[in-house]
């Protein structure tokens, strides 16, 4: 049975640094062909992809927020990392990390964390 | 990136209705596309993938068709669980996108 959990702070200051941890079981970033992917949802909005880390420790990333996140993971926790900088109030969403569907060609987020939200706030 | 434009925004319909909504792509993105439902306060859970492929354990009420850039979600007959929202988005390639979301509300 695969889950996911988010974790970290409910609440940042602009200009700060976010990092949110996604620990996860039932599958294991060492086999090939997994991911792990961060999403995120401002409140009554709808749903943004902002990175993905595989087993093999490529990793993609939103183009816009590029210069602003990284993804990192911890295999022996079977924990992955998401590190954003500069938080600004537009910032302020629920974090879901999830499972990537392993395969080649089209994939899809088919286990979810019950995300965690992050309030950018002075 | 790839947009990814949902129709309706919202509707309204009753127990027991035919509901379909579809999804357009801005470019061409195969049978690359997935359905989720989200409720409120929960995450997002997936229906379909690969266009027309349902997930294991979703009720077969749900199906989805389309490939290219123009897709679709059909709920045979609404049952009152149905009721929330529902995204599409697209894995032919980074980043991926999702719609905006088509709310779906009791008539």
């Amino acid at each position: 049975q695969i889950t996911l959990k988010e974790s970290g702070p409910k609440l940042v200051k602009p200009t700060q640094t976010l990092t949110l941890t996604c620990t996860f079981s039932g599958f294991s970033l060492r086999t090939s062909g997994v991911g792990v992917d961060w999403i995120r949802q401002p409140p009554g909005k709808a749903l943004e992809w902002l990175a993905l880390i595989y087993w093999d420790d490529n990793k993609y990333y939103k183009p816009s927020l590029k210069n602003r996140l990284t993804i990192t993971k911890d295999t022996s926790k079977n924990q992955v990392f998401l590190i954003m900088t500069n938080m600004d109030p537009v910032d302020t969403a629920t974090y879901y990390c999830a499972h990537r569907r392993p395969g080649l060609g089209s994939t899809s987020f088919d286990y979810w964390g019950q995300g965690t939200l992050v309030s950018v706030s002075s | 990136d790839i947009q990814m434009t949902q129709s309706p925004s919202s509707l309204s319909a009753s127990v027991g209705d035919r509901v379909t909504i579809t999804c357009r792509a801005s470019q061409y993105i195969s049978n690359s596309l997935n359905w989720y439902q989200q409720k409120p306060g929960k995450a997002p859970n997936l229906l379909i993938y690969a266009a027309s492929s349902l997930q294991s354990g979703v009720p077969s009420r749900f199906s989805g068709g389309g490939s290219g850039t123009d897709f679709s979600l059909t709920i045979s007959s609404l049952q009152p669980e149905d009721f929330a929202t529902y995204y599409c988005q697209q894995s032919y390639g980074a980043p991926w996108t999702f719609g905006q979301g088509t709310k779906v509300e009791i008539k």
